[in-house]
């Protein structure tokens, strides 16, 4: 299977602030990788779909890029309303979908 | 949008059959998919089908307990979880997939197997 490592785990920041989030792939997995926010007691939303793509009305403070095997996901200011946990997410035809543990965004 | 059902208390080795509803498009015309999460752990894909109902997969550590279909004319997906270890007890997420990543997710529905 496909190994997914997201760092940090636990990142702290302000409101205003430029944050980056770091996913790397154990293979190649192309440009198949998803970054979705997760809020307490709330289901997943989707932010970013194949790498680098703005999922239905996500903020463009919101940006993804990478190939291959390392993705970022970029907040470009820090907003209240962002702080949750973001998971990346990967395809590949083997064994089919697969999620980094998650980056705590904290204040 | 999707709306989960069907979860609740199971002893170890029970079964329970988990609905998903959707509304505002045709399950016919999407693939869709079950994902998990354990309290308190991360995100867990559990099986996918495809549109036409032909392809079928799911994750190794539920192959060969979990059972996914389809009914088009109720609009909705099922999963029937057999075999129930403590090790699944989880929220149950229903996903619509679009290239690859789930866009549309339900609320979830908690399944918890206890003795």
């Amino acid at each position: 299977d496909i190994q997914m490592t997201q760092s940090p785990s636990t990142l702290a920041a302000s409101v205003g602030d430029r944050v980056s989030i770091t996913c790397r792939a154990s293979q190649s997995i192309g440009t198949w990788l998803a970054w979705y926010q997760q809020k307490p007691g709330k289901a997943p939303k989707l932010l970013m779909y194949k790498a680098s793509t703005l999922g239905s009305g996500v903020p463009s403070r919101f940006s993804g890029s990478g190939s291959g095997t390392e993705f970022t996901l970029t907040i470009s200011s820090l907003q209240p309303d962002d702080f949750a946990t973001y998971y990346c997410q990967q395809f590949n035809s083997y064994s089919r979908y697969g999620f980094g543990q998650g980056t705590k965004l904290e204040i | 949008q999707v709306v989960e059902s069907g979860g609740g208390l199971v002893q170890t080795g029970g079964s329970l059959r988990l609905s998903c509803a959707a509304s505002g498009f045709s399950v016919s015309s999407f693939e869709m998919n079950w994902l998990r999460q354990a309290p308190g752990k991360g995100l867990e894909w559990v099986s996918h089908i495809s549109y036409s109902g032909r392809a079928i997969y799911y994750a190794s550590s539920v192959k060969g307990r979990f059972l996914i279909s389809k009914d088009n004319a109720e609009n909705a997906v099922h999963l029937l979880i057999d075999s129930l270890r403590a090790e699944d007890t989880a929220i149950y997420y229903c996903a619509r997939e679009l290239h690859n990543a789930f866009d549309v997710w339900g609320q979830g529905t908690m399944v918890t197997v206890g003795s």
